[in-house]
């Protein structure tokens, strides 16, 4: 198993423009999410899903959106990106129920000039 | 909403020294408490957790103990080693969206 996954790494974006950070998973969870991490701070939630057509708002939303079309893929949609938004993302994914374990990607290092 | 308060935020010991880092948490409700491992340039990884329905926890050199009452648990290393060198998160939820993080602790471990 491959785990979580994440692309790209690392992406440099000027103020305004847009892009998707994706995130797929192979352990057949339902629960997916994604956090951003900035220095010197815990891991904030930025919106998670239950299952494929299911997400909601987590502590920090305002600035992105996401989609879950499948089990495996949870993309995260930047739009306008703003210097606030320069961080390191992370995507995760657990069992149902729980709360258990959460497994975490590699992360995106994502700046904006 | 809960929050988690992790001290201290960088602990340096001597290899074969123990390393305490601890965490206090608001939400009386929460139930379940982890502890992330975050090596440079990758994702936390789970090292134990615990739930409220016990008190102490133990995987080879590492514990976790867990006050209720006083709302704080803590993650103790034994013999420790240059290896467990990274960051460590404590966290603390009820359900599976609602997982709050400490802002980690530097643990640098010297041979």
């Amino acid at each position: 198993n491959a785990g979580v996954t994440q692309t790209p790494k690392f992406r440099i974006l000027k103020i305004g423009q847009s892009m998707t950070l994706q995130c797929t998973q192979d352990m057949n969870h339902n629960y997916m999410y994604w956090y951003r991490q900035d220095p010197g701070m815990g891991l904030k939630l930025i919106y998670y899903s239950v299952g494929a057509g299911i997400t909601d708002k987590g502590e920090v939303p305002n600035g992105y959106n996401v989609s879950r079309s499948t089990t495996e893929d949870f993309p995260l949609r930047l739009e306008l990106a703003a210097p606030s938004q320069t961080s390191v993302y992370f995507c995760a994914s657990s069992v149902s129920g729980g709360p258990y374990e959460q497994y975490f990607g590699p992360g995106t290092r994502l700046t904006v000039t | 909403g809960e929050n988690v308060e992790q001290h201290p935020s960088t602990l340096s010991v001597q290899e074969g020294d123990s390393a305490v880092i601890k965490c206090t948490y608001s939400d009386s409700a929460s139930n379940y408490f982890p502890w992330y491992k975050q090596e440079l340039g990758k994702g936390p990884q789970l090292i134990i957790d615990i739930r409220s329905n016990v008190g102490e926890k133990k995987d080879q050199r590492i514990a976790v103990t867990l006050n209720k009452t006083a709302k704080h648990f803590s993650l103790h290393i034994t013999e420790t080693q240059p290896e467990d060198s990274a960051v460590y998160f404590c966290a603390a939820s009820l359900n599976n969206n609602d997982m709050r993080f400490g802002a980690g602790t530097r643990l640098t471990v010297k041979p």
